[in-house]
């Protein structure tokens, strides 16, 4: 699976958008984005994956660039509650050796202040 | 809820000892994997099940151990236990294999150890 690049900490301010950008530049065609985070010590919470085209549902949108080089998670109302660490993953969705197993690196520590 | 329950929450226990974490997945989810999160290392996979049969290992110790029932819930047994082996051991669960766009692993909200 591709190595993945995050900051390790952004602020942002409750009601803005949170934008989180993830660098995957050795990203191989059938390699998809998912994006996790996890907060306090909870399980990881799945919050969005895509291909090369932007997706969005109800948590999330994701931008990934015409190059498939990176990625940013926007979460368009920062709320409290979305403090947590922020996973930038790139998996493969179409058999091999790695087949299911997540790579979690060291994340960006998403912090929304009042 | 992710639907993926872990037992014990909480469990301290001695070097040397052996313990068992339970995990069940959701329901109509047919994989299931073992991850641990140390201080040190970060979210590390351990090893996955599907359907019964291990399909995958990733940074697994040999003092460690997992199987997954014919109910399809899922055990990891560590036994021998050492001090670093404190952590947070999370189980997740997908639809299938693990390869196919539906796959989306989903996770419990873990087991903490303590190895004292």
């Amino acid at each position: 699976d591709a190595k993945t690049t995050q900051p390790p900490s952004m602020d942002c301010a409750e009601g803005r958008a949170a934008n989180l950008p993830c660098n995957h530049s050795t990203i191989s065609g059938n390699e998809y984005v998912y994006w996790y985070r996890q907060i306090h010590s909870q399980g990881p919470q799945y919050i969005i994956h895509g291909l090369k085209n932007n997706e969005t549902n109800e948590m999330a949108s994701l931008i990934i660039t015409e190059d498939r080089k990176s990625s940013t998670l926007i979460l368009p109302h920062a709320t409290l509650r979305d403090t947590a660490v922020y996973y930038c993953i790139v998996r493969v969705n179409a058999g091999g050796t790695s087949y299911g197993k997540l790579t979690f690196g060291q994340g960006t520590i998403l912090t929304v202040h009042p | 809820d992710s639907g993926v329950t872990q037992t014990p929450k909480h469990l301290i226990t001695a070097t040397g000892q052996r313990v068992t974490l339970r995990c069940s997945p959701r329901s109509g989810d047919l994989s299931v994997y073992w991850y641990q999160q140390s201080l040190d290392q970060g979210l590390q996979f351990l090893i996955q099940y599907y359907n019964g049969e291990e399909r995958a290992k990733g940074n697994i110790l040999e003092r460690f151990s997992a199987q997954q029932f014919p109910d399809l819930h899922s055990e990891l047994n560590l036994s021998s236990l050492e001090l670093g082996d404190s952590a947070l051991y999370f189980c997740a669960s997908s639809l299938s294999v693990g390869t196919q766009i539906t796959d989306t692993q989903y996770f419990g909200p873990g087991t903490r150890l303590t190895v004292l």
